[in-house]
């Protein structure tokens, strides 16, 4: 299957800092990425779903301002928390399609913890 | 929106015993795909179903997507300890493979050796 590699694994950052997430789809052309946000003993959530070279759609009740998405090349999307607070620790998926893969391939998921 | 319903949330089975958990969901969905997630792990794609009535198989895994393609089983045979994980279903729905994946609650398999 197709691969995505998802950068950090693992970080811990300061309240009021910002904290960049990359996600990399290293054999193919991903032109929709999704980032997701997992809770403990949750399903996925999503966040926003972005398409490459356009603003990026957030689902409901999540901030934008907060949560930066860039999707600027067909192989790379950031996720930025800005100035994040503990309750934004959590675990973040990022997953990428291409126009001709019906799948969705997953990144291998980052955890955020904010102290 | 829609909603996919996954059974059982948790099954605790000893190592051998075939293993069996399903979706459904209230309205039509174009493609039904299973994914299992390790701790610490993002979702591994484990078999991908395209048409209504598809039966497909991926080692001691088969997957089936409902003739009404409301409901979608999959089933592990001969469990092992590495089978532990958290499985989901995902489809699509309306939208077709252009919209997102709908995501399952999950089903918590644990495997006693």
């Amino acid at each position: 299957g197709a691969v995505v590699s998802q950068h950090p694994s693992r970080v811990i950052c300061k309240s009021g800092t910002s904290v960049k997430i990359e996600c990399r789809s290293l054999d193919f052309q991903a032109t929709t990425m999704f980032w997701y946000r997992q809770f403990p003993k949750q399903s996925l959530m999503l966040m926003a779903t972005s398409n490459e070279g356009s603003k990026a759609t957030y689902e409901q009740g999540v901030e934008k301002d907060k949560f930066l998405i860039n999707h600027a090349s067909l192989t790379l999307s950031t996720l930025t928390v800005t100035s994040a607070h503990p309750e934004d620790s959590s675990f973040y998926i990022c997953s990428a399609r291409s126009d001709r893969l019906t799948e969705a391939f997953f990144g291998q998921g980052t955890r955020l913890t904010v102290v | 929106g829609q909603q996919l319903n996954q059974s059982p949330q948790s099954m605790f089975i000893q190592e051998g015993e075939d293993v069996s958990m399903n979706c459904t969901s209230s309205s039509i969905f174009n493609t039904w795909l299973w994914y299992k997630q390790d701790p610490g792990e993002g979702p591994v794609l484990l078999i991908a179903l395209y048409k209504a009535g598809e039966l497909t198989s991926n080692g001691r895994l088969t997957a089936q997507f409902g003739i009404t393609r409301k409901d979608s089983f999959l089933n592990i045979s001969a469990s092992i300890p590495s089978d532990v994980g958290i499985y989901f279903c995902a489809g699509h729905g309306e939208e077709g493979s252009q919209g997102n994946l709908i995501f399952g609650k999950g089903t918590k398999l644990s495997v006693k050796p």
